[in-house]
């Protein structure tokens, strides 16, 4: 089974729009983190926000927020105000476990390109 | 820069050659992974250390893929006879296990292409 399962393959979202990317995780660790990353065309993966499995509130950054439903196993990103140069690939991905040699063995999802539309 | 850094940014050559990309890492920061991207999809994991030491290589493919950090800094991976499977960018991390989320600080990759 697919660890981290992103449903959308593309989205589109007109400026100063928010958008919502889709992320469904699968795991039996009680601990485990949740990231974001974002992925220009330039490569780098630059990261946005983390949530841990035992953090009692939704992760913010800015304009990005994760609307974790941990009973439902998802855990979507949602951008708020969108920006031109939000457009890119998405990445959602999952550590699991409390840390030690898993601490940056992260597993990825297959990717959401959103582009926004000026 | 203060950035991780990777070179070669592109690395073109023929099946069956040796192939060695190197990583440097933000200053001070221990532990270094290795991720492998191929099209269209999601980074993949293939070698984690924690100093000097290969704390998980479980994400290796095969023998043919090697990594070391023989100073605890600068790591290089190498693969023995390449093959076109191979092809994809290879993407180097690293991170601070101070404190913090332990986000992983990516560098933007080195895209190798096995003729």
């Amino acid at each position: 089974a697919q660890k981290i399962t992103q449903t959308q393959p593309g989205m589109f979202v007109q400026e100063k729009e928010a958008v919502t990317l889709d992320c469904t995780y699968d795991t039996s660790d009680p601990s485990y983190g949740l990231f974001w990353y974002k992925q220009p065309s330039s490569g780098e993966m630059i990261f946005l926000i983390y949530q841990g499995s035992y953090d009692q509130q939704n992760a913010t950054e800015g304009r990005y927020s994760l609307n974790f439903q941990k009973a439902r196993k998802s855990a979507n990103l949602v951008i708020s105000a969108s920006q031109l140069g939000d457009s890119a690939m998405y990445f959602c991905a999952m550590r699991e476990g409390g840390g030690g040699t898993s601490y940056g063995k992260l597993t990825f999802g297959q990717g959401t390109i959103l582009t926004v539309h000026p | 820069g203060a950035g991780v850094s990777q070179t070669p940014s592109n690395k073109v050559t023929e099946k069956g050659k040796y192939v060695e990309l190197r990583c440097d890492p933000i200053s001070g920061h221990t532990a270094l992974y290795w991720y492998r991207q191929s099209l269209g999809q999601g980074p993949e994991f293939l070698i984690y250390f924690q100093g000097t030491g290969a704390a998980d290589d479980s994400g290796l493919p095969n023998d043919r893929f090697f990594a070391v950090r023989p100073e605890g800094s600068v790591s290089t991976l190498k693969i023995q006879r390449t093959e076109r499977g191979d092809s994809a960018v290879y993407l180097c991390a690293s991170s601070d296990l101070a404190g913090g989320t332990g986000e992983l600080f990516f560098g933007e990759g080195s895209r190798l292409t096995v003729l």
